[in-house]
């Protein structure tokens, strides 16, 4: 069965405290593994798509990587406004739930100056 | 639109009452997904359309949920005969791909209340 678990579940750091947040994953063959953003009260925001082990995103203070079973979001120096909920997705590429994005339970940030 | 809208953004009703929510995805997106997300829980998927029809709806948790989607645009999901734990935040999304790796845009979610 295909699953993403995500850890650890609550993160709190002091502004500029650099650290990593995990998602482990299993599936039918990647076709992708998705990060997004969650704020409270809003629906999740599109950060980064992955494809392949090895392969490495940034944007801004977060980078993404990926290995064969998992990926790392990596956030350097972080601010306040980077206080979310980030969650982690994956898609198969294979089987009868081709167009299905598995979520974790995503890994609750909170930045405090 | 610009977004995915879904309305309405918070309903409160009462336990038996029917409810429907509704899903306005972005236009030309031909894929349209519906996920629940309940306290301290991950996004749980319901059912995807690949324009009007629903190639995989094995998420639903129940035969009172069902959803359709007309026009290959609007889609609703009805929940039939509600009960407490249908209470959760029903996320919209919408994609331009559905065999490819899919980047899905979010509405920002009904709340249900059920009482």
């Amino acid at each position: 069965e295909d699953q993403v678990t995500q850890s650890p579940e609550a993160l709190r750091l002091q502004e500029g405290e650099s650290s990593s947040l995990n998602c482990s994953y299993t599936v039918s063959g990647l076709r992708g593994l998705f990060w997004y953003r969650q704020d409270p009260g809003k629906g999740p925001e599109f950060l980064f798509t992955l494809y392949s082990a090895g392969e490495e995103k940034e944007k801004e203070r977060l980078k993404a990587t990926l290995t064969k079973k998992e990926s790392f979001l990596h956030i350097t120096a972080p601010k306040p406004e980077d206080s979310a909920t980030y969650l982690c997705a994956v898609q198969a590429a294979r089987g009868s739930t081709l167009g299905r994005l598995y979520f974790g339970r995503g890994t609750q940030l909170t930045v405090w100056p | 639109g610009a977004g995915v809208s879904q309305s309405p953004s918070n309903k409160v009703t009462e336990k038996g009452k029917d409810v429907e929510l509704r899903c306005d995805p972005i236009s030309g997106h031909t894929a349209l997904y519906w996920y629940r997300q309940s306290l301290g829980q991950g996004l749980e998927f319901l059912i995807y359309f690949q324009g009007n029809s629903a190639p995989d709806k094995s998420g639903l948790p129940s035969d009172r949920f069902s959803a359709e989607r007309t026009g290959g645009s609007v889609s609703t999901l009805t929940i039939q005969r509600t009960q407490q734990e249908d209470s959760a935040v029903y996320l919209c999304a919408s994609s331009n791909r559905y065999a490819g790796a899919n980047v899905l845009t979010f509405g920002a979610g009904s709340r249900l209340t059920v009482l």
